[in-house]
């Protein structure tokens, strides 16, 4: 089974410009989640979804942060612009039921770097 | 709010020894579940063990176990006969009961075992 899967796995862009993460969680998941690590830190919740709506996103800075998950698949994570202080790991993860414990599958992240 | 401290930054180990890590967590909750993750350089978070609150038994996977002190807030990780791979990073992480499977994680340990 394949798992949680992310692209690009780097990417180096200039302060102001856009990015754009990519996240395809493992089949038959409703639940999937962005979350962002700062160097030497744990991962913090930007956003919680299930299936296609975004039941938590309180922690997402909205002013230039955006995402979408079309047809409760596939995710975007959106920055624009970005600024320094966005360089970071930007982990998907994904699990099957919110009903009970269910354990949470992540990517290998994408690591952010602005310049 | 949940927070979770882990107070060991760092942390090394001989080869075949056994290392504890250390984790407090801070809620007002009584029904809630504990987990260490581990993040090797790959940067994926790996689930190495979970602790139900509601259960006095300590948690066992193997070489892992936990040391789970509830009045104390205390969740420590256990590793023994440490192996090479297990050198990475070491997150201690909490999930509030029927609240959506998301994590607060500790800042966590850097594991390092030497040959």
């Amino acid at each position: 089974e394949a798992g949680v899967v992310q692209s690009p796995r780097y990417k180096i862009i200039e302060k102001k410009q856009p990015v754009a993460f990519w996240c395809n969680p493992i089949s038959g998941h409703n639940t999937l989640y962005w979350y962002r690590q700062n160097l030497g830190q744990g991962p913090e919740l930007l956003i919680r979804y299930e299936n296609e709506e975004a039941v938590d996103d309180s922690q997402l800075p909205k002013d230039r942060f955006s995402a979408e998950r079309l047809k409760g698949v596939d995710s975007t994570l959106k920055i624009q612009p970005a600024e320094l202080g966005d360089s970071a790991v930007y982990l998907c993860a994904s699990s099957g039921s919110t009903g009970r414990p269910s354990e949470a599958f992540f990517g290998q992240g994408t690591r952010l770097t602005v310049v | 709010a949940q927070t979770v401290t882990q107070s060991q930054p760092e942390m090394s180990v001989q080869e075949a020894e056994t290392v504890t890590l250390s984790c407090t967590y801070d809620t007002s909750e009584n029904n809630y579940y504990l987990f260490w993750y581990k993040q090797p350089p790959s940067r994926q978070m790996i689930l190495v063990i979970r602790q139900e609150a509601y259960k006095q038994q300590n948690a066992t996977e193997n070489r892992f176990s936990v040391n789970f002190q509830k009045a104390a807030k205390s969740f420590s990780l256990k590793i023994s006969d440490s192996q090479l791979g297990d050198t990475a990073m070491y997150f201690c992480a909490f999930m509030r009961y029927n609240a959506g499977n998301m994590l607060t994680f500790g800042g966590g340990t850097r594991l390092m075992v030497k040959p």
